[in-house]
């Protein structure tokens, strides 16, 4: 059984800080790593993707990726109260059709 | 612009009464899925479809059909088998099905209630 978990939170960090979300994985075979963020009442949107070990940064936003120890984070750096939602993590493996889910963190930034 | 839609926003049903949602995209993705999302919970799938004319059963598809005779329209028809059918529901698309790295898009999802 594929298996992608996340701590469902809350996770609380004042406006500023650094937001640290992080997520294991159990399939060894998994080779992409997407992470989603949900406002309350709408759609998952992408906000990173990484598929090589280290680290993947884009404005704000950075995506660790460790394959020996199959774990993703996504920190968020100088966070805003606009960050709060709950982000999803998710992988896929070569050749299958369906990515597999975790059921999310929910984040708070307070000002 | 390219995207999914997803019509109704809201939909009303009372008990007993089957209900299709509608999922389009212009994409030009192969893949098509529909999730079922509960308040608190992560996303569970209910149908995926790799290519036109043909679709697979998620975890959840109990109560539910899908059709897929083009490749931008997969619609979602909720019948009355389905025991606990209000919830969000998020239509996806992706590329190709079988390549890794291909993310998926999300429709904005219709919220359906059954009362």
């Amino acid at each position: 059984q594929k298996e992608v978990e996340q701590n469902s939170g809350p996770l609380s960090v004042p406006e500023g800080a650094i937001a640290s979300l992080n997520c294991t994985y159990s399939d060894r075979g998994s080779q992409s790593f997407f992470w989603y963020r949900q406002y309350s009442g709408k759609s998952p949107e992408l906000i990173m993707f990484i598929y090589s070990n280290g680290d993947k940064e884009d404005g704000r936003f950075t995506a660790q990726l460790n394959k020996a120890s199959q774990y993703v984070s996504l920190l968020i750096r100088d966070s805003q109260p606009s960050d709060s939602a709950t982000y999803l993590c998710a992988s896929t493996h070569g050749g299958s059709y369906i990515p597999t889910f975790g059921r999310g963190t929910s984040l708070i930034v307070h000002p | 612009d390219g995207g999914i839609t997803q019509s109704p926003k809201y939909l009303f049903r009372k008990e007993g009464q089957n209900v299709t949602l509608s999922c389009e995209q212009n994409l030009n993705h192969d893949a098509m899925y529909w999730y079922r999302q509960d308040p608190g919970q992560g996303l569970r799938l209910i149908y995926y479809s790799q290519i036109v004319n043909d679709f697979q059963k998620g975890d959840i598809a109990e109560g539910y059909s899908v059709s897929r005779e083009k490749k931008e329209s997969f619609p979602l028809t909720v019948t009355s088998a389905q025991k606990n059918p209000t919830a969000f529901y998020l239509c996806a698309s992706r590329e190709q099905a079988g390549v890794s790295s291909y993310e998926q898009y999300f429709g904005p999802g219709t919220r359906l209630t059954v009362t």
